[in-house]
């Protein structure tokens, strides 16, 4: 399996533009994950889903952050409008089954300028 | 509230020296004990993990074991290698209805080894 796949790796925008980050979960995984990386503030969560059903936002930050889930193969976190506060490294996880391992992704390295 | 607390970095050691990086948590019930390890550049891995009270997780040279009473997974390694150097997470996962199994990290450790 490719494992977690997550484009793009590297975005750099502007202040005020929207943003879209895409993840591809490990095939037959029902669970996805989206966590956020900064210095400051660490490894936090953000959402996660079940079967392509948000069950815990309660990490997403602002109303700025929005994500879905459309399909099994499929995860958007949008970011709009951006702010500079934003920029941070974002990672998707999927297992499968609540008790199983997380598997992540290599990230979005995101700069907002 | 559950929560994970690590020591802090970076540790840095000679390249054979013993590494322990301390982790201890705060959580109701009986959490799932994790380690992950994130190399420059890359997504967490996960390096080893434990279920219940006094179980070992091991893997590639590194241990911890699983101790309720002083609520605590420290990381152990006997002789570390270069390669090791990343940033190490522990992590703890509480199964319950309304968290399923969510993970919650600690800060991480960041470990430098010299040769």
């Amino acid at each position: 399996d490719a494992g977690v796949i997550q484009s793009p790796r590297h975005e750099v925008t502007e202040m005020g533009q929207e943003v879209t980050l895409r993840c591809k979960p490990i095939s037959g995984h029902d669970y996805l994950f989206w966590y956020r990386q900064t210095m400051m503030r660490g490894l936090e969560l953000l959402i996660y889903f079940n079967n392509n059903v948000p069950i815990d936002d309660s990490g997403m930050p602002e109303d700025r952050f929005s994500a879905k889930m459309p399909n099994a193969s499929f995860s958007t976190l949008k970011i709009q409008p951006s702010e500079p506060r934003d920029s941070a490294v974002y990672f998707c996880a999927s297992t499968l089954g609540g008790a199983g391992t997380q598997y992540f992704g290599p990230g979005t390295r995101l700069l907002v300028l | 509230g559950n929560s994970v607390t690590q020591m802090e970095g970076p540790v840095t050691l000679s390249e054979e020296a013993f590494l322990t990086i301390n982790c201890t948590y705060t959580a109701t019930g009986y959490p799932s004990l994790f380690w992950y390890v994130q190399y420059p550049g890359e997504g967490l891995q996960l390096l080893l993990k434990a279920t219940k009270a006094d179980d070992k997780g091991s893997n590639k040279g590194f241990e911890a074991t699983y101790r309720k009473e002083t609520t605590s997974f420290h990381l152990e390694k006997g002789s570390v290698q270069v390669s090791d150097s990343a940033v190490y997470f522990c992590a703890l996962r509480a199964l319950s209805y309304n968290q399923g199994g969510k993970l919650i990290f600690g800060q991480g450790t960041e470990l430098s080894v010299k040769p």
